[in-house]
């Protein structure tokens, strides 16, 4: 089984200030996670993803994030925030093992940046 | 590549019409997937594709709502009779191996009055 807790529904942040969307995981088997952005009436974007190499992992639009097995923690992170990264963030867990390749999202984070 | 393609962008209908959305994943991705989008319910996922062959279809929320998947380069949701709780953003997203995360189209924003 798999599941995934985005801890907080919403962060508001100052621009230029450091932003932190938490996010933890349960997973059977060794996970892949992903954070994906969706910006106001657009898609769903990957932002960036973790699957078994480096534990801080880079992503677009200087967000990255750090897979901790031993808290089960996959937050996302960015030094400075800008007013364009206002927008909902999912975090998701996908295990090869299980699910028969279904991810399991989060409900989501709406991350509101203040000028 | 063009991404997940999915048609039409905004649909309006009248309550108890059929309503078709579309969708084109990527080439090669072998899993599709449908999903809706509502502030109320958040995301939620419908249905399934592996191999054109749909795997779960248990969020389906009822007997209405229908999909299909006839090549590895087309899928369509239907829902027949519209009602105006149907109203969502609906989403087709694809992916090729677990690792690579999914693709979404830019979604449709299906409105029934």
């Amino acid at each position: 089984a798999q599941s995934v807790t985005q801890l907080d529904s919403h962060v508001s942040v100052s621009e230029g200030t450091p932003v932190l969307l938490r996010c933890n995981y349960s997973s059977s088997y060794s996970p892949s996670l992903f954070w994906y952005v969706q910006h106001p009436n657009k898609g769903l974007q990957l932002l960036l993803k973790y699957t078994s190499a480096a534990t801080l992992v880079k992503g677009i639009n200087g967000f990255e994030a750090e897979f901790k097995k031993s808290e089960t923690s996959f937050h996302l992170t960015k030094p400075s925030a800008h007013m364009s990264d206002a927008a909902e963030y999912f975090c998701v867990v996908s295990s090869a093992n299980t699910n028969a390749g279904k991810s399991t999202f989060g409900d989501g984070t709406t991350l509101t940046v203040k000028p | 590549d063009a991404g997940v393609i999915q048609s039409p962008r905004h649909e309006v209908t009248e309550m108890g019409q059929e309503v078709t959305l579309r969708c084109k994943p990527i080439s090669g991705h072998d899993y599709l997937f449908w999903y809706r989008q509502t502030m109320m319910r958040g995301l939620e996922l419908l249905i399934y594709f592996n191999n054109n062959v749909p795997i779960d279809d248990s969020g389906m929320p009822e007997d209405r709502f229908s999909a299909k998947m006839p090549n590895a380069s087309f899928s369509t949701l239907k829902i027949q009779p519209s009602e105006p709780r149907d109203s969502a953003v609906y989403f087709c997203a694809s992916r090729g191996l677990i690792n690579y995360g999914y693709t979404f189209g830019s979604g449709t924003r299906l409105t029934v009055v």
